[in-house]
């Protein structure tokens, strides 16, 4: 079946370290991926995506990913956190255009000052 | 406004009783779709609108689940004799969904369902 898998339910960094947030998905066939983002009592924001192309895919707030086929991963990284970035981080998956999206169970991120 | 709106935004109701969610997508939007966040399931896919029609019913979780979609736009989530286990939020999304590109979906602030 397949199935996206976020390593840490929760991960704790220091405001200014790396964050580096896990997703590996299970697939034959190359996929769509995004990551989202839910601030708390928020709904789903779109961090980034990737679909074609340049595998490193920069989205909004300084986020990143890297789409590694051989790997078949999609971490998520910042250089630098920031109290703000503290929130539930999703990555998702889908396998055609307008299908349904596959998410992860989601990675709270902490920030510590 | 320019996003997905869904309401209401809480509903409270006693076990047994139906329930109506309504989901309005992103003007032009032709493909929208049902989601479900509760606590120890995540986040899971319920059905996918494209226009008036429903391809993928997978995720629905009983008979008790249905939605409709009239015009294009509007979708109503519908939940007869609801259970306890019924109880979490309902996303709303909504995409261009242009076929052979992918394009987001884009969520809705979300339906908290609580079952007494």
């Amino acid at each position: 079946a397949q199935s996206v898998t976020q390593l840490g339910s929760h991960v704790s960094v220091s405001e200014g370290a790396l964050v580096l947030l896990r997703c590996n998905y299970s697939s034959s066939v190359p996929p769509y991926l995004f990551w989202y983002v839910q601030y708390p009592n928020q709904g789903l924001q779109l961090l980034l995506k990737y679909t074609t192309g340049a595998t490193l895919v920069k989205g909004i707030n300084g986020f990143e990913a890297e789409f590694k086929k051989s790997e078949t991963s999609f971490h998520l990284t910042k250089p630098s956190a920031h109290m703000s970035d503290a929130a539930e981080y999703f990555c998702a998956v889908s396998y055609s255009s307008a299908s349904k999206i596959i998410f992860g169970s989601g990675t709270r991120l902490s920030i510590r000052p | 406004g320019a996003g997905v709106s869904q309401s209401p935004s809480n509903k409270v109701t006693e076990k047994g009783k139906d329930v109506e969610l309504r989901c309005d997508p992103i003007s032009g939007h032709t493909a929208l779709y049902w989601y479900r966040q509760s606590l120890g399931q995540g986040l899971e896919f319920l059905i996918y609108f494209q226009g008036n029609s429903a391809p993928d019913k997978s995720g629905l979780p009983s008979d008790r689940f249905s939605a409709e979609r009239t015009g294009g736009s509007v979708s109503t989530l519908t939940i007869q004799r609801t259970q306890q286990e019924d109880s979490a939020v309902y996303l709303c999304a909504s995409s261009s969904g242009t076929s052979g590109i992918i394009l987001a979906q884009y969520f809705g602030p979300g339906t908290r369902l609580t079952v007494l």
